[in-house]
């Protein structure tokens, strides 16, 4: 089955620990993305990618760091830098320019101990 | 201003009630308009593109209107399954590559 896959589920950080978060998917789609949830607020942007090895910062992308290696796979770090990475981390991908209907990865957890 | 503001609710609707949300949006230059479909703890799920002439899906409806710079959706004969949040995004082209904005949600209990 085609789809996108996130993992963990749940990640825990401690201080000034660097922590990596993996999205993959099989639907051979070009274009992918890294969203932050926030209880009771909506999905901000941290980085996009609309090709292999490139990619964009999105609205929130300090203290965050990406690679685009290989078209199904799309990593994120989150660095000491990010003071605040308590968050729900949701991988998208789309299959052509950017903005077309995203699909989204079942999302990863992270809290901080 | 919030580019894409929702009312977060929460909206309690008995079983079986017809229930619309509505979205507004800042930026007139949006172009393509969705709602996605939130599970509790879970990834949002494309529910339905609206388009200018609105567009209809089972229960399911959904309006634009460009004038108002607002898009609804509206819910007939609600079930239980469709408790969950409703989240309106918008896509805005200005020439270079932009992303989806994505409001806030409202949140749906539909209760027995």
């Amino acid at each position: 089955d085609g789809g996108i896959t996130q993992s963990p589920k749940y990640l825990f950080r401690k201080e000034g620990q660097n922590v990596t978060l993996s999205c993959e998917q099989n639907l051979n789609h070009d274009a992918m993305y890294w969203y932050r949830q926030d209880p009771g607020q909506g999905l901000r942007l941290i980085y996009y990618s609309q090709i292999v090895n490139d990619f964009q910062k999105g609205d929130i992308a300090e203290g965050y760091s990406v690679s685009r290696e290989k078209k199904e796979s799309f990593p994120l770090t989150v660095t000491s830098a990010q003071k605040n990475p308590t968050a729900f981390y949701l991988c998208a991908s789309s299959r052509g320019e950017v903005g077309e209907t995203q699909y989204f990865g079942p999302g990863t957890r992270l809290l901080v101990l | 201003r919030k580019e894409v503001e929702q009312d977060p609710g929460p909206f309690n609707v008995p079983e079986g009630a017809t229930v619309a949300f509505n979205c507004t949006y800042s930026n007139s230059a949006s172009q393509s308009f969705f709602w996605y479909r939130q599970d509790c703890r879970k990834e949002p799920k494309l529910l339905m593109s609206v388009y200018s002439s609105g567009n209809e899906d089972g229960r399911f409806t959904a309006q634009l209107n460009r004038a108002s710079q607002y898009i609804s959706l509206l819910i007939r004969d609600s079930k239980l399954s469709d408790s969950a949040t409703y989240l309106c995004v918008v896509k805005i082209s200005s020439g270079s590559a932009r992303q989806l904005t994505f409001g806030s949600g409202t949140q749906l209990t539909v209760l027995p």
